[in-house]
């Protein structure tokens, strides 16, 4: 079956300018996680998705925001970008029956964004 | 809070050697712990998890990485390791009953060599 699909692969945007990254879970899967990873934080979870709603949120400001659709598909969106915002970001995939689902989780390969 | 610790950034190990890869966690209640591996240029992929059951728990590719509660730790382990082994390996926690918030450990970057 199809893998987690990220959109695009990589983008270069200016600083102010605002960005809308896609990821299109596995199919049948209703949970949709965002992490930012950067060299010096690591890998940090933005937010999770599960049918239309957000369930859970990280520890960034309010420029970064995302939605579900009906489909599962999920994107986020970054305003007003900084030069710091320039991170891979990566989507993960579950098949969440429940909240204490218990099943692992699909990455996508993830969107390399370059704010300059 | 919870939190994930790799104590070492690089292992390097010959090939053909046993490797192990540290991994203590802080999490309340029963943790989900997992072991991801990442490759240069691509995302992360599944290597093993531990949700609950025996402590040792067996993954892809013959890693095994061994559940230990008193001292908090989820090692990442193979008997024999491979050059394509090299990669960044990263320890993640969930707190089990909520929600799907991954927490990561720095990743310990593997060097298997000749």
């Amino acid at each position: 079956k199809a893998g987690v699909t990220q959109t695009p692969r990589y983008l270069i945007k200016t600083r102010g300018q605002q960005v809308t990254l896609s990821c299109s879970p596995i199919s049948g899967h209703r949970s949709v996680s965002w992490y930012q990873q950067t060299p010096g934080q690591g890998l940090q979870f933005l937010f999770e998705y599960f049918s239309e709603t957000q369930r859970n949120k990280g520890n960034f400001p309010g420029r970064f925001s995302g939605r579900q659709f009906s489909n599962s598909r999920s994107e986020m969106n970054v305003s007003t970008l900084e030069l710091g915002d320039s991170a891979l970001y990566l989507c993960a995939s579950s098949l969440a029956l429940s909240r204490t689902q218990t099943g692992g989780y699909t990455f996508g390969s993830g969107t390399r964004l370059t704010v300059v | 809070a919870q939190s994930v610790a790799q104590p070492e950034d690089q292992v390097n190990v010959a090939e053909g050697n046993p490797l192990t890869v540290k991994c203590t966690y802080s999490v309340s209640g029963n943790p989900y712990l997992f072991w991801y591996v990442q490759y240069p240029n691509r995302g992360l992929q599944f290597l093993l998890k531990y949700i609950t059951g025996d402590n040792l728990v067996k993954g892809s590719y013959g890693f095994e990485a061994e559940f230990n509660k008193s001292q908090t730790s989820f090692h990442l382990k193979k008997p024999s390791a491979l050059v394509s082994d090299s990669a960044l390996y990263f320890c993640v926690a969930r707190k089990g009953g909520g929600g799907n918030k991954l927490t990561f450990g720095t990743g310990t970057q593997l060097k298997v060599e000749l």
